[in-house]
């Protein structure tokens, strides 16, 4: 059964960079995109962006000045960096795995960032 | 950018059938993915590609989709079908969220 983890700080200020981790046990990195998403307290579902297990990658329009997701393979682990964060940025973040289809069927129980100073 | 438009909320008498509607430009050539969101909760994929449904989830649940709108069907609504409902697609690489329904039942 594929599991996905995600760490990282739970409070981040304003201006700095917010950086989490997902860990994937279970599965293969492979063939797979690697996803995150976020949901801001009370709101709906917001793509951040994918990695591939290739390493390429594709962004929201609207974050992807600001966002950076990479992936390390011999730890079985994708991180996210988002930098000059606002409070508009608080959410809880989810890590997902999705096929080549799109089909996004296993997901991190997510991780509440709150930015503040 | 693409957009997806959901309603905010749908109602449904216990054991009715409540539809769930996702609006958008052609998004009948596109694959629609649907999500089930309980509160406290990580989102569950409940229809994949317009109609399929993964192992685990009912009959009940059914997908369409054609020319500017897709639809999530629950049929014979339960307690706990109680949930956000939240209908994707990828659009030229990119992951678009509708912006999610809350479905309530009477």
């Amino acid at each position: 059964q594929v599991q996905l983890q995600e760490s990282g700080p739970g409070l981040v200020k304003p201006s700095e960079t917010l950086s989490l981790t997902c860990t994937v046990s279970g599965g293969f990195f492979t063939t797979y995109y690697w996803n995150w998403i976020r949901q801001p307290p009370g709101k709906g579902l917001e793509w951040i962006g994918y990695i591939y297990y290739s390493g390429s990658t594709s962004y929201n329009p609207s974050l992807k000045s600001r966002v950076t997701i990479s992936l390390d393979t011999s730890k079985n682990q994708f991180s996210l960096k988002l930098n000059s964060v606002t409070a508009a940025d608080t959410a809880v973040y989810y890590c997902a795995r999705s096929g080549s289809v799109g089909t996004t069927d296993y997901w991190g129980q997510g991780a509440l960032v709150t930015v503040s100073s | 950018s693409y957009e997806l438009t959901q309603p905010l909320s749908v109602s449904v008498a216990l054991g009715q059938t409540a539809r769930i509607t996702c609006g958008g430009n052609n998004i009948g050539s596109k694959n629609v993915h649907w999500y089930q969101q309980k509160p406290g909760q990580a989102p569950v994929l409940v229809i994949y590609r317009d109609t399929n449904r993964p192992s685990g989830i009912p009959e009940r649940l059914s997908g369409s989709n054609s020319g500017n709108t897709a639809t999530l069907t629950i049929s014979r609504a339960q307690a706990g079908d109680e949930a956000d409902y939240y209908c994707q697609v990828w659009d030229s690489s990119t992951g678009v969220f509708g912006g999610g329904t809350k479905l309530t039942v009477l």
